[in-house]
């Protein structure tokens, strides 16, 4: 049973151009997290979602950053515009239901120059 | 609002020593908890996790960690490390009835040496 899948694991971008992150859960996983980990920080909660639905976009920034996770392929982080501050690595999770264990990705490690 | 509190950025170790390193966490309802190890590069492995039962939880590799109530703590520990636990680790919490988005604490990086 294959893990959770992240794509690309390294992305570099100029400033003003746009990111995408996927993220495959695992199989029988419908229930999907986006975290965000800067430099020297824990990571922090962006969003939430079920299939076709976000659940729960609290952590994510107001400008610029949208998610989905459509009901067929992987969930999307979308960045546009990005800038510096956006320089992270970028982990979803996945789990079979609401509060059952999160299984992490290896992380998308964002640099935008 | 929740938060966790990992008191230690860095743990040093000699290799074969014992080691604690220190979670406390604030929530005013009940708490899942859970630690994850992070190794250079890669992404977060679950550990161990406490949700309910026993408050002494125990990992495959050696490392157990016991829910304190009262002091809202969940500590790590392990009697003798190795080499190959260096590593980041990483207390999280989520909250019982939410929506399971998990809060971290900032890490502490152990670095066992031989």
């Amino acid at each position: 049973n294959a893990g959770v899948m992240q794509n690309p694991r390294h992305l570099v971008r100029r400033r003003g151009q746009e990111a995408r992150l996927r993220c495959s859960p695992m199989k029988g996983h419908s229930h999907v997290y986006w975290y965000r980990q800067l430099p020297e920080e824990g990571l922090k909660f962006m969003v939430y979602l079920q299939k076709e639905n976000i659940i729960d976009e609290s952590g994510m920034p107001k400008e610029r950053f949208s998610a989905e996770f459509p009901k067929e392929g992987p969930s999307i982080l979308r960045i546009q515009q990005v800038v510096r501050g956006d320089s992270a690595a970028y982990f979803c999770a996945s789990s079979t239901r609401l509060q059952e264990t999160q299984y992490f990705g290896p992380g998308t490690r964002l640099l935008v120059l | 609002a929740q938060s966790v509190t990992q008191l230690d950025s860095q743990v040093p170790v000699f290799e074969e020593a014992p080691v604690e390193l220190r979670c406390n966490y604030s929530s005013s309802v009940s708490v899942y908890l859970f630690w994850y190890v992070q190794y250079p590069n890669q992404g977060l492995q679950l550990l161990l996790k406490y949700l309910s039962g026993s408050t002494l939880v125990k990992s495959i590799n050696g490392f157990e960690a016991e829910f304190n109530k009262s002091q809202t703590s969940f500590h790590l520990r392990k009697p003798s490390v190795h080499i190959s636990d260096t590593a980041e680790y990483f207390c999280a919490v989520s909250q019982s009835g939410s929506q399971g988005n998990l809060i971290f604490g900032k890490g502490t990086k152990l670095s066992v040496k031989p």
